[in-house]
């Protein structure tokens, strides 16, 4: 039992490129989060889904796009990276909604845009 | 979701009981407090949660107040890897709720 699995743990992009970070989950939860930590500072919500095939905007979403198409999968896209999306990206997962229960966090992508 | 304010940081010697309060005065009747916590740059952890009641489980004890404006989390015998900050959240059970984090509190702790 995995829990909660972040591809890549590390990855440096060049200004203006793409990538796309996976978040797997193998609890069967419902709810998928993801969220940005910068030096010194808390987690800041970019996205989250309360189920396969929804998404929904959290305190940061500007410049990410992300999708759910599985229930298990949840994937946070950087169209054209800059450097101000320099962080340390966590993914966590709850059973969510009248079951709500703890979340269970990834260990982080260490993301640098240079 | 109602929001959450902490002291940014705390210290505590190892052995003895580290307090840390939380205060959430806007809390609604169906949101539950959360406690979790953050060591180095490592996933936060979940720690304890409670509605009401006050709580109890291995890592910590909750104790919310009977007009659930505020909590402390109470760790008995902290060590010196209880280091880490600590983050109180309150979070409803609806759909549209979401898991926000505020900047927590940095404990440490001392020989």
């Amino acid at each position: 039992n995995a829990g909660v699995t972040q591809t890549p743990k590390f990855r440096v992009l060049k200004t203006g490129q793409s990538m796309t970070l996976l978040c797997a989950q193998d609890m069967n939860h419902e709810y998928m989060y993801w969220y940005r930590q910068d030096p010194g500072m808390g987690l800041r919500l970019i996205h989250y889904s309360v189920g396969e095939g929804t998404t929904a905007k959290g305190e940061v979403p500007d410049g990410y796009n992300v999708s759910r198409l599985k229930k298990q999968n949840f994937l946070l896209g950087l169209e054209s990276a800059a450097p101000s999306q320099t962080s340390v990206y966590f993914c966590a997962s709850t059973q969510g909604g009248g079951g709500f229960t703890e979340a269970f966090f990834g260990q982080g992508t260490r993301l640098t845009v240079v | 979701d109602a929001k959450t304010t902490q002291p940014t940081s705390m210290d505590c010697a190892e052995g003895r009981a580290a307090n840390l309060p939380c205060n959430h005065s806007t809390i609604s009747g169906n949101e539950y407090v959360y406690w979790y916590r953050q060591i180095h740059s490592q996933g936060p952890q979940y720690i304890i949660h409670g509605l009401k009641n006050n709580e109890t489980n291995e890592m910590a004890s909750l104790i919310i107040t009977e007009d659930r404006k505020s909590s402390t989390l109470i760790l008995p015998h902290a060590t010196l890897r209880d280091t880490a900050v600590y983050y109180c959240i309150v979070v409803g059970t609806g759909t549209a709720s979401k898991l926000t984090f505020g900047t927590g509190t940095r404990l440490q702790v001392t020989l």
